[in-house]
């Protein structure tokens, strides 16, 4: 019962190096959801893919970019890391329609980005 | 735009007591979902109860249960008999049906004491 897995689990860059988080459910899911989570702040929404072939920005889309790579699938990219991307990336999924129970969200278990 | 606040910043109380975090939220919609998430030290977010904002009927799950006041837009959670694995960061979170996106309060840390 894997669920959303992540990885890495952990990363340190230099500022202006780039890097790919990896995430990927095996749930069957129609949606999935990059967030940030900064300290005492709630989670953010970085982007998003309500479905296979479509993204959307969120709160916080600057300085990244994704990739829907198949239905399983959802990659977060950092082009140029800088200093105020340090933080810890969530990635979630959801099966998404009218009802509640669609609408949950599951989340992976996080990555802490520190960018130098 | 929608906002959700969590006023209480950090609580703590004795192992089998009963706790209550609060939730505030702002919405001019009508129809919309309620979330309580709990993050313990392993970073893991993890789905505690969910409500439904039509539904009258507060949720239970075991020894969480919420206070859905529509009107007031307060959705606060009760933690009964509380017990040390509950130690945890509780998240409140908001979402309007199809908008995919979940609005987040700044969270509770919540500690229970042996």
């Amino acid at each position: 019962n894997a669920g959303v897995t992540q990885t890495p689990k952990f990363q340190v860059l230099k500022t202006g190096q780039s890097m790919t988080l990896q995430c990927a459910q095996d749930m069957n899911h129609n949606s999935m959801y990059w967030y940030r989570q900064d300290p005492g702040m709630g989670l953010r929404l970085i982007y998003y893919s309500a479905s296979e072939g479509t993204t959307d920005k969120g709160e916080v889309p600057n300085g990244y970019n994704v990739s829907r790579l198949n239905k399983r699938e959802f990659s977060l990219r950092l082009e140029s890391a800088a200093p105020s991307q340090t933080s810890v990336y969530f990635c979630a999924s959801s099966e998404a329609g009218t009802l509640l129970g669609k609408n949950i969200q599951y989340f992976g278990a996080g990555t802490r980005l520190s960018v130098l | 735009a929608q906002t959700v606040t969590q006023s209480q910043p950090e609580m703590s109380v004795q192992e089998a007591e009963t706790v209550t975090l609060s939730c505030t939220y702002d919405t001019s919609e009508n129809n919309y979902y309620l979330f309580w998430y709990k993050q313990p030290p392993s970073r893991q977010m993890i789905l505690v109860i969910r409500q439904e904002a039509y539904k009258q009927q507060n949720a239970t799950e075991n020894r969480f249960s919420v206070n859905f006041q529509k009107a007031a837009k307060s959705f606060s959670l009760k933690i009964s008999d509380s017990q040390l694995g509950d130690t945890a960061m509780y998240f409140c979170a908001f979402m309007r049906p199809l908008s995919y996106q979940l609005i987040w309060g700044a969270g509770t840390k919540l500690i229970i004491k042996p």
